[in-house]
């Protein structure tokens, strides 16, 4: 088991639906992330927050939407989707920016 | 050239084998360097991690790292059936803030040990 828990595991939505991505870590880290990976290739890096602010935001569209509600949690919100969004999207954790992260196991996600 | 370079195999070994996975990059502000394993529908799994230079070894583990050259290594001693999974090297720049800090991955390396 992982201490970065991610709820869902599996997802299947429309692309006119809204959900939403859980992650909670309590291993006191101020650092978390949301990556999207791809079969076969490494993970890309989303959004960055650290100490529940937004750090870092590579480009992500804005059907992606990031919220961190407290130092434990962090959400991302999934609006209009389209099929080449379906991945395995990872959140992880570092006690701080920079230093190595922990990762989930991921929510799968496919947009029908 | 890419800023962190592996070579994606797959690479297929006898239990019991050595193997050694490597990662060269180039930018030499990389003060972290990481090994994660990664079994099919999971999430990567932090193995082992080194600040700076040297060597850690950890049971049938150990990653060395040359920054003169630039590469890093992983080592697996007594291989088993049960080792089989992707393997990525990262690398950060710790800066505290900022891109410098992002993880940077390589392509990932597929292992499979046969019994």
């Amino acid at each position: 088991d992982t201490e970065v828990t991610q709820t869902p595991k599996h997802l299947v939505m429309g692309m006119t639906n809204k959900k939403s991505l859980k992650c909670e870590q309590h291993m006191g880290h101020r650092a978390m992330y949301w990556y999207k990976q791809k079969a076969k290739k490494p993970p890309e890096l989303m959004f960055v927050y650290s100490y529940e602010k937004l750090s870092i935001n590579e480009s992500v569209p804005s059907r992606f939407s990031p919220e961190c509600p407290n130092s434990s949690l962090l959400n991302l919100h999934l609006h209009a989707l389209q099929p080449e969004d379906s991945a395995l999207y990872l959140c992880a954790s570092s006690r701080i920016q920079g230093q190595p992260q922990h990762f989930g196991d991921g929510t799968r996600l496919s947009i029908l | 050239q890419k800023e962190v370079e592996q070579d994606p195999g797959p690479l297929s070994v006898p239990e019991g084998a050595i193997v050694s996975l490597n990662c060269t990059y180039s930018n030499s502000a990389f003060q972290y360097f990481m090994w994660y394993r990664q079994y099919s529908r999971k999430g990567p799994e932090l193995l082992m991690y080194t600040y700076s230079s040297g060597n850690k070894e950890d049971g049938r583990f150990t990653a060395q790292v040359d920054k003169s050259s630039k590469y890093i290594s992983l080592f697996i001693r007594d291989s088993q059936p049960s080792d089989s999974a992707t393997y990525l090297c990262a690398m950060s720049g710790y800066i505290y803030g900022g891109s410098q800090g992002n993880l940077i991955f390589g392509k990932g390396t597929k292992l499979s040990v046969k019994p």
